[in-house]
Protein backbone atom coordinates (compact mmCIF):
# COMPACT_ATOMS: atom_id res chain seq x y z
CA UNK A 1 0.00 0.00 0.00
CA UNK A 2 1.35 3.56 -0.90
CA UNK A 3 1.99 5.79 1.98
CA UNK A 4 2.73 9.40 1.49
CA UNK A 5 4.49 10.87 4.80
CA UNK A 6 5.95 14.49 5.56
CA UNK A 7 7.87 15.88 8.15
CA UNK A 8 6.90 18.08 9.91
CA UNK A 9 3.72 17.89 10.39
CA UNK A 10 4.27 21.70 12.28
CA UNK A 11 6.60 24.14 11.86
CA UNK A 12 6.89 27.55 13.32
CA UNK A 13 9.30 30.21 11.79
CA UNK A 14 10.63 33.45 12.11
CA UNK A 15 10.41 35.39 8.86
CA UNK A 16 13.59 35.52 6.72
CA UNK A 17 14.80 32.24 7.47
CA UNK A 18 14.86 29.18 5.73
CA UNK A 19 13.68 25.74 5.84
CA UNK A 20 12.67 22.64 4.02
CA UNK A 21 9.51 20.04 4.30
CA UNK A 22 10.24 16.39 3.64
CA UNK A 23 7.88 14.19 1.49
CA UNK A 24 9.07 10.55 1.46
CA UNK A 25 6.85 8.03 -0.48
CA UNK A 26 6.54 4.00 -0.03
CA UNK A 27 5.97 3.23 -3.51
CA UNK A 28 7.39 4.31 -7.23
CA UNK A 29 5.43 7.22 -8.99
CA UNK A 30 5.96 9.44 -11.68
CA UNK A 31 4.06 12.18 -10.26
CA UNK A 32 4.24 14.06 -7.12
CA UNK A 33 2.18 17.62 -6.25
CA UNK A 34 2.67 19.77 -3.55
CA UNK A 35 -0.45 21.78 -2.93
CA UNK A 36 -0.96 24.85 -0.68
CA UNK A 37 -4.05 25.15 1.84
CA UNK A 38 -5.22 27.86 3.39
CA UNK A 39 -7.96 27.49 6.66
CA UNK A 40 -11.37 26.67 5.21
CA UNK A 41 -10.42 27.39 1.37
CA UNK A 42 -9.77 24.56 -1.06
CA UNK A 43 -6.56 23.02 -2.51
CA UNK A 44 -3.95 25.50 -4.27
CA UNK A 45 -1.65 23.41 -7.21
CA UNK A 46 1.90 24.81 -6.40
CA UNK A 47 4.15 22.37 -8.16
CA UNK A 48 3.87 19.61 -10.31
CA UNK A 49 7.20 17.01 -10.52
CA UNK A 50 7.47 14.40 -13.15
CA UNK A 51 10.88 12.89 -13.46
CA UNK A 52 13.92 11.96 -10.92
CA UNK A 53 16.19 15.39 -10.61
CA UNK A 54 13.38 17.75 -11.58
CA UNK A 55 13.40 21.03 -9.28
CA UNK A 56 10.61 23.71 -9.78
CA UNK A 57 10.59 27.12 -7.87
CA UNK A 58 8.37 29.87 -8.11
CA UNK A 59 8.70 32.89 -5.73
CA UNK A 60 10.45 31.50 -2.15
CA UNK A 61 9.09 28.19 -2.67
CA UNK A 62 11.20 25.44 -4.55
CA UNK A 63 10.33 21.79 -4.94
CA UNK A 64 12.55 18.88 -5.87
CA UNK A 65 11.93 15.40 -6.73
CA UNK A 66 14.26 12.13 -6.74
CA UNK A 67 12.76 9.36 -7.08
CA UNK A 68 15.62 7.02 -6.74
CA UNK A 69 15.52 8.12 -3.16
CA UNK A 70 11.03 8.32 -3.20
CA UNK A 71 11.09 11.59 -1.65
CA UNK A 72 10.69 15.41 -2.57
CA UNK A 73 11.61 18.36 -0.73
CA UNK A 74 9.89 21.64 -0.51
CA UNK A 75 11.94 24.66 0.51
CA UNK A 76 11.00 27.52 1.70
CA UNK A 77 13.39 30.99 1.18
CA UNK A 78 13.36 33.79 3.32
CA UNK A 79 9.65 33.13 4.88
CA UNK A 80 7.16 35.59 4.59
CA UNK A 81 3.74 35.84 6.86
CA UNK A 82 2.19 35.38 3.53
CA UNK A 83 3.65 32.06 3.55
CA UNK A 84 1.29 30.62 6.43
CA UNK A 85 -0.71 27.76 4.84
CA UNK A 86 -0.90 23.82 5.16
CA UNK A 87 1.30 22.30 2.74
CA UNK A 88 0.59 19.20 1.42
CA UNK A 89 2.34 16.81 -0.76
CA UNK A 90 0.37 14.17 -2.94
CA UNK A 91 1.76 11.05 -4.83
CA UNK A 92 -0.40 9.28 -8.21
CA UNK A 93 -0.42 5.76 -8.08
CA UNK A 94 -3.51 4.27 -8.81
CA UNK A 95 -5.02 7.22 -6.97
CA UNK A 96 -3.62 10.44 -5.33
CA UNK A 97 -2.59 9.78 -1.99
CA UNK A 98 -1.77 13.06 0.28
CA UNK A 99 0.83 13.18 2.82
CA UNK A 100 -0.40 14.65 6.42
CA UNK A 101 -0.13 18.57 5.64
CA UNK A 102 2.91 20.17 6.80
CA UNK A 103 1.15 23.72 8.93
CA UNK A 104 3.65 26.45 8.48
CA UNK A 105 3.52 29.55 10.77
CA UNK A 106 5.70 32.50 10.01
CA UNK A 107 5.79 34.83 12.82
CA UNK A 108 7.40 38.32 12.33
CA UNK B 1 -11.20 29.38 -18.01
CA UNK B 2 -13.93 29.06 -15.52
CA UNK B 3 -12.54 26.86 -12.62
CA UNK B 4 -13.79 24.09 -10.72
CA UNK B 5 -17.31 24.62 -9.33
CA UNK B 6 -18.71 22.12 -6.56
CA UNK B 7 -22.19 22.92 -5.22
CA UNK B 8 -23.78 23.60 -2.61
CA UNK B 9 -21.10 25.12 -0.43
CA UNK B 10 -22.95 24.19 2.56
CA UNK B 11 -25.21 21.71 4.10
CA UNK B 12 -26.52 20.28 7.34
CA UNK B 13 -28.02 16.99 7.34
CA UNK B 14 -29.80 14.96 9.75
CA UNK B 15 -28.32 11.58 10.49
CA UNK B 16 -30.04 8.51 8.14
CA UNK B 17 -30.28 11.11 5.61
CA UNK B 18 -29.31 11.25 2.16
CA UNK B 19 -27.03 14.12 0.32
CA UNK B 20 -25.50 14.29 -2.97
CA UNK B 21 -22.61 16.58 -4.19
CA UNK B 22 -21.99 17.45 -7.63
CA UNK B 23 -18.82 19.27 -9.23
CA UNK B 24 -18.22 20.83 -12.44
CA UNK B 25 -14.70 20.03 -14.44
CA UNK B 26 -12.76 22.43 -15.76
CA UNK B 27 -14.27 22.74 -19.67
CA UNK B 28 -12.02 19.92 -21.43
CA UNK B 29 -10.94 18.08 -18.17
CA UNK B 30 -12.51 14.53 -18.60
CA UNK B 31 -11.39 13.24 -15.23
CA UNK B 32 -13.25 13.92 -12.13
CA UNK B 33 -11.73 12.84 -8.66
CA UNK B 34 -13.69 12.81 -5.04
CA UNK B 35 -12.00 13.49 -1.74
CA UNK B 36 -12.58 13.43 2.16
CA UNK B 37 -10.99 16.13 4.19
CA UNK B 38 -11.35 15.75 7.92
CA UNK B 39 -9.05 17.48 10.99
CA UNK B 40 -8.78 13.24 12.24
CA UNK B 41 -7.96 11.33 9.20
CA UNK B 42 -6.73 14.45 6.34
CA UNK B 43 -7.07 13.78 2.74
CA UNK B 44 -9.31 10.19 1.92
CA UNK B 45 -9.81 9.40 -1.87
CA UNK B 46 -13.19 8.31 -2.75
CA UNK B 47 -13.08 7.66 -6.29
CA UNK B 48 -12.62 8.84 -9.62
CA UNK B 49 -14.06 9.23 -12.92
CA UNK B 50 -13.32 9.53 -16.38
CA UNK B 51 -15.19 9.49 -19.36
CA UNK B 52 -18.55 8.34 -17.39
CA UNK B 53 -16.28 5.28 -15.91
CA UNK B 54 -15.31 5.13 -12.36
CA UNK B 55 -11.62 3.98 -12.65
CA UNK B 56 -10.34 3.62 -9.09
CA UNK B 57 -12.14 3.81 -5.50
CA UNK B 58 -11.12 4.48 -2.24
CA UNK B 59 -11.88 2.60 0.88
CA UNK B 60 -15.02 3.81 1.81
CA UNK B 61 -18.53 1.92 2.55
CA UNK B 62 -21.07 1.26 -0.13
CA UNK B 63 -22.92 3.91 1.31
CA UNK B 64 -20.86 6.23 -0.80
CA UNK B 65 -21.27 6.66 -4.79
CA UNK B 66 -20.69 8.37 -7.51
CA UNK B 67 -21.00 8.86 -11.24
CA UNK B 68 -20.36 10.79 -14.25
CA UNK B 69 -22.44 12.48 -16.91
CA UNK B 70 -21.65 12.44 -20.52
CA UNK B 71 -20.85 16.26 -20.12
CA UNK B 72 -17.78 15.17 -17.51
CA UNK B 73 -19.89 17.06 -14.31
CA UNK B 74 -20.01 14.10 -11.90
CA UNK B 75 -22.21 14.07 -8.48
CA UNK B 76 -21.21 11.77 -4.86
CA UNK B 77 -24.21 10.23 -3.40
CA UNK B 78 -23.82 9.38 0.22
CA UNK B 79 -26.92 7.68 2.11
CA UNK B 80 -27.85 6.92 5.42
CA UNK B 81 -25.06 9.87 6.80
CA UNK B 82 -23.41 8.76 9.83
CA UNK B 83 -22.07 11.98 11.99
CA UNK B 84 -18.62 10.82 11.16
CA UNK B 85 -19.40 11.30 7.40
CA UNK B 86 -19.30 15.01 8.59
CA UNK B 87 -16.24 16.89 6.63
CA UNK B 88 -14.86 19.19 3.61
CA UNK B 89 -15.52 16.92 0.57
CA UNK B 90 -13.16 18.19 -2.53
CA UNK B 91 -13.51 16.88 -6.23
CA UNK B 92 -10.58 17.60 -8.42
CA UNK B 93 -10.59 18.24 -12.27
CA UNK B 94 -7.57 16.65 -14.65
CA UNK B 95 -7.07 16.41 -17.95
CA UNK B 96 -4.70 14.15 -18.26
CA UNK B 97 -3.23 15.31 -21.48
CA UNK B 98 0.14 13.60 -21.95
CA UNK B 99 2.33 17.46 -20.92
CA UNK B 100 -0.74 17.89 -18.47
CA UNK B 101 -1.07 16.28 -15.53
CA UNK B 102 -2.53 18.88 -13.30
CA UNK B 103 -5.26 18.22 -10.55
CA UNK B 104 -7.37 21.45 -9.99
CA UNK B 105 -9.53 21.67 -6.68
CA UNK B 106 -12.68 23.02 -6.41
CA UNK B 107 -13.80 24.94 -3.35
CA UNK B 108 -15.22 22.17 -1.74
CA UNK B 109 -18.48 21.15 -0.12
CA UNK B 110 -18.72 21.46 3.95
CA UNK B 111 -20.71 18.71 5.37
CA UNK B 112 -22.40 18.70 8.67
CA UNK B 113 -24.53 15.77 9.79
CA UNK B 114 -26.33 16.51 12.60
Amino acid sequence: ELKVEQNPLFLSMQEGKNYTIYCNYSTTSDRLYWYRQDPGKSLESLFVLLSNGAVKQEGRLMASLDTKARLSTLHITAAVHDLSATYFCAVKYNDMRFGAGTRLTVKP
Amino acid sequence: KAGVTQTPRYLIKTRGQQVTLSCSPISGHRSVSWYQQTPGQGLQFLFEYFSETQRNKGNFPGRFSGRQFSNSRSEMNVSTLELGDSALYLCASSSYDRDSFEAFFGQGTRLTVV
